[in-house]
């Protein structure tokens, strides 16, 4: 069974402030794992995938816990421009051949 | 940057009308993919396509639908006898596979079945 959790939210944060989303994923044979940003009406875009060590990218960070089955993102530093639904995606075989698997998202407000 | 194009960005149909909805991905990548997104709920995966053929599908994707690369750079996803359930964004998206396989997405099309 493929499924992804989300907190749906709202989270409604201060401009400038640190935000972090969890998910949890059920399938523990999940193979790859990604956070995309999904604005009103709009595709979702890859914001980054998550490796097994953590990365960072400027502002964001993500993490895994593959014991745990749980993929956390941080956003530092929070700007208008963040406010979005934030979705967590896993994969569950690489190759190319399977589709993602999206969480419901988590939706963020940045307040000026 | 190179982008997945899709047309047209909104589709107004009847009931039991077929529609193509068409893609071109990014220009270098392999893999293909529809997913939709009924509104206010979760992005759901159509079908992958590769080398000219269906690779995974999943239950959505029935025998109303149907996937074809016409030509180098078009990819289509056909709704036969559309249903007023089939009311979604359709969004196309492209890969080049691999262990990460990063997926990227196109604009969608929204489309309306009355």
């Amino acid at each position: 069974r493929k499924e992804v959790e989300q907190d749906p939210g709202p989270f409604n944060v201060p401009e400038g402030a640190t935000v972090a989303f969890n998910c949890t994923y059920s399938n523990s044979a999940s193979q790859s794992f990604f956070w995309y940003r999904q604005d009103c009406r709009k595709e979702p875009k890859l914001l980054m995938s998550v490796y097994s060590s953590g990365n960072e990218d400027g502002r964001f960070t993500a993490q895994l816990n593959r014991a745990s089955q749980y993929i956390s993102l941080l956003i530092r530093d929070s700007k208008l421009s963040d406010s979005a639904t934030y979705l967590c995606v896993v994969l569950y075989s690489g190759g190319g051949a399977d589709g993602l698997t999206f969480g419901k998202g988590t939706h963020l407000i940045i307040q000026p | 940057e190179p982008e997945v194009t899709q047309t047209p960005s909104h589709q107004v149909t009847q009931m039991g009308q077929e529609v193509i909805l068409r893609c071109v991905p990014i220009s270098n990548h392999l893999y293909f993919y529809w997913y939709r997104q009924i509104l206010g709920q979760k992005v759901e995966f159509l079908v992958s396509f590769y080398n000219n053929e269906i690779s995974e599908k999943s239950e959505i994707f029935d025998d109303q639908f149907s996937v074809e690369r016409p030509d180098g750079s078009n990819f289509t996803l056909k709704i036969r006898s559309t249903k007023l359930e089939d009311s979604a964004m359709y969004f196309c998206a492209s890969s080049v596979g691999g262990e990460v396989n990063e997926q990227f997405f196109g604009p969608g099309t929204r489309l309306t079945v009355l």
